[in-house]
């Protein structure tokens, strides 16, 4: 079964300090893409970075990195120097890239308070 | 770029009642989706289109018809709602390759 498990449902972060958010993946196929999303209060989805299977770095976005460990089926989000900005709902996502569909598999979200 | 667009942003429907959820990309992209989103379910898919004239079910299609008839538009009908239908409803858009998926600005819809 392909899936996204994200088990912290809250976390509170003081401002400035560092702060992961955990995501593992399960997926049977070789090659497949990792997302994270931000949705702020507003309800956009904000896309934020993206990590390739093959990619042998992590990926980096500003104060944003993936930590992506393969073997053990992780992709945890890393954000730097949290802001008041930051406080929002957070998604990890992952495309499958055998098939057509296309399809992004969604696990349930963290909620992220900033806390001055 | 006006990118992803839907439209209502709100509605309040009767159960029974049908409607159609608008969504229109302006990118060109040959991948559209849409998308329910549930207080602690994430997002799960519902119907999917590769192209104009081609679309396929996804993980939640019961209750949702799609078509797609040009490469911009890809309307979502409900044909007679219910309250489990209520949701948040995301459109996106994917041109096929690298990672630029577009998501719509949401939906919310209420059936009381």
């Amino acid at each position: 079964a392909q899936k996204i498990t994200q088990t912290q449902p809250g976390m509170f972060v003081q401002e400035k300090e560092a702060v992961t958010l955990d995501c593992t993946y399960d997926t049977s196929d070789q090659s497949y893409g990792l997302f994270w999303y931000k949705q702020p209060s507003s309800g956009e989805m904000i896309f934020l970075i993206y990590q390739g299977s093959y990619d042998e770095q992590n990926a980096t976005e500003g104060r944003y990195s993936l930590n992506f460990q393969k073997a053990r089926k992780s992709a945890n989000l890393v954000i730097s120097a949290s802001q008041l900005g930051d406080s929002a709902m957070y998604f990890c996502a992952m495309r499958p890239y055998g098939g057509a569909t296309n399809k992004l598999i969604f696990g349930t979200g963290t909620l992220l308070a900033v806390q001055p | 770029n006006a990118g992803v667009t839907q439209t209502p942003k709100f509605q309040v429907l009767k159960t029974g009642q049908s409607m159609t959820l608008q969504c229109a990309q302006d990118m060109n992209h040959e991948y559209m989706s849409w998308y329910r989103q549930d207080p602690g379910m994430g997002l799960r898919l519902i119907h999917y289109s590769v192209g104009a004239g081609i679309t396929d079910q996804g993980e939640v299609p019961n209750g949702y018809n799609v078509s797609r008839s040009t490469t911009e538009d890809f309307p979502l009908r409900l044909l007679s709602a219910a309250p489990s239908q209520t949701s948040v409803y995301f459109c996106a858009s994917y041109p096929g390759q690298g990672n630029g998926y577009t998501f719509g600005s949401g939906t919310r819809l209420t059936v009381v």
